[in-house]
């Protein structure tokens, strides 16, 4: 079963807004991440962050970690039209073999 | 190459033929897996391997799914006697180590009429 749950399941933001994507999980974590899927293409990396760190920056990303709640939320500044895609969390369990996907989030940043 | 590569990137077929996927990951990636993606949802897992071996077969639909993976390389994802429920997206990713993030191709779409 998906660990992983997001939400919105969708999100329409105009350009130059913030957009904020939750993710929330079940058991302990080894580690979270998010992935990025452009219409008809594959997943692509956007950022790992540790069970132990609870805040991490690339370009205009931000990733938080609560591991007291389970969750997570990536937030993306300044948004523009090229990032419209889907949005996956990933966690990798403690006790895990391999990482387990939310549903996705879809956004659509709009011109 | 540089990425993982997955080929066809389509593939129409009749219901009840077999079909094979095929994923070629990052050299030296001893981790691979294979996802399921139906339209607009999130992945389905499949199965993962670890070199040569599959620790992990639980995602495997029925037994007209089965998979290899050769030389810690190649791998193959085989459908016997496809039914028009395995229309989808198949995806195959691979890493370093099982925890790490993972680089995905870009699937084959697979049609059954």
């Amino acid at each position: 079963s998906q660990q992983g749950e997001e939400d919105p399941q969708a999100l329409s933001i105009q350009e130059g807004e913030n957009a904020t994507m939750n993710c929330s999980y079940k058991t302990s974590i080894n580690n979270l991440q998010w992935y990025r899927q452009n219409s008809g293409r594959g997943l692509v990396h956007l950022i790992l962050i540790r069970s132990n760190e609870r805040e991490k920056h690339s370009g205009r990303l931000r990733v938080t970690l609560d591991t007291s709640k389970k969750s997570s939320s990536l937030l993306i500044t300044a948004s523009r039209a090229a990032d419209t895609a889907s949005y996956f969390c990933a966690s990798f369990r403690t006790s895990g073999s391999r990482l387990t996907f939310g549903e996705g989030t879809q956004l659509t940043v709009n011109p | 190459g540089a990425g993982v590569s997955q080929s066809p990137s389509n593939k129409v077929t009749e219901k009840g033929k077999d079909v094979e996927l095929r994923c070629d990951p990052i050299s030296g990636h001893t981790a691979l897996y294979w996802y399921r993606q139906s339209l607009g949802q999130g992945l389905e897992f499949l199965i993962y391997f670890q070199g040569n071996s599959a620790p992990d077969k639980s995602g495997l639909p029925s037994d007209r799914f089965s998979a290899e993976r050769t030389g810690g390389s190649v791998s193959t994802l085989t459908i016997q006697r496809t039914q028009q429920e395995d229309s989808a997206v198949y995806l195959c990713a691979s890493s370093l180590d099982i925890s790490g993030p993972q680089h995905f191709g870009d699937g084959t779409r697979l049609s059954i009429l």
